[in-house]
């Protein structure tokens, strides 16, 4: 089972360099999540999505772009990368949304800007 | 307004030394509780869901309970292995439905178990 998958695990990018990081997940869940992690802040929600074609905004949603073309994969984009982006990203997912159901995390990616 | 409290902040255990964690919250109408572990450099492992006061789930060492203000996480002879973040997460009213609902976080208890 593998669940939710990201890619890559790591990566260090240069102030103003742009990324996209892959979110797959196989259950076949409607809703998907973008989410960054700070010491400190616990889990922040940048963007969501209900279904496939839909990207709605979180709480921390500026700097980020998101696009959900099929239905198991979700990225995140990075169109010119700041130092305040420094952070650990996770993606979720769930069958319906977090709060009725429950929601599978992926192992994350850490990102560095320098 | 949604709270959700986690007491203790920090709890270290001696392996074999039964204890439990708190989630006590105050939510608009609950939806569901939800319980994670998160090792450090790693994302959030589902344990638990519960939606209703008096239902229990266990698992392995892991027994998670509800009332209409708390929920208790007892650990039953930990393990060292069982040294993590524990996470609750609650879903208030309109929580997850046709758009991203609310969720309101606890701050997380650190547990450590020492052999």
């Amino acid at each position: 089972n593998a669940g939710v998958t990201q890619t890559p695990k790591f990566r260090v990018l240069k102030t103003g360099q742009s990324m996209t990081l892959l979110c797959a997940q196989d259950m076949n869940h409607e809703y998907m999540y973008w989410y960054r992690q700070d010491p400190g802040m616990g889990l922040r929600l940048i963007h969501y999505s209900v279904g496939e074609g839909t990207t709605a905004k979180g709480e921390v949603p500026d700097g980020y772009n998101v696009s959900r073309l099929k239905k198991q994969n979700f990225l995140l984009g990075l169109e010119s990368a700041a130092p305040s982006q420094t952070s650990v990203y996770f993606c979720a997912s769930s069958y319906r949304g977090w709060g009725r159901t429950e929601a599978f995390f992926g192992q994350g990616t850490r990102l560095t800007v320098v | 307004e949604d709270q959700v409290t986690q007491s203790p902040e920090a709890l270290r255990l001696q392996e074999g030394e039964s204890s439990s964690l708190n989630c006590s919250y105050t939510v608009s109408g609950l939806r569901g509780l939800f319980w994670y572990r998160q090792d450090p450099g790693k994302g959030p492992e589902f344990l638990f869901t519960l939606y209703s006061a008096g239902e229990e789930k266990e698992k392995e060492r892991l027994k998670a309970t509800l009332t209409k203000k708390e929920s208790f996480l007892h650990i039953t002879a930990p393990k060292p292995e069982d040294s993590a973040t524990y996470l609750c997460v609650v879903g208030g009213t309109n929580a997850g439905g046709t758009s991203y609902g609310k969720l309101t976080f606890g701050q997380g208890t650190i547990l450590t178990v020492h052999p």
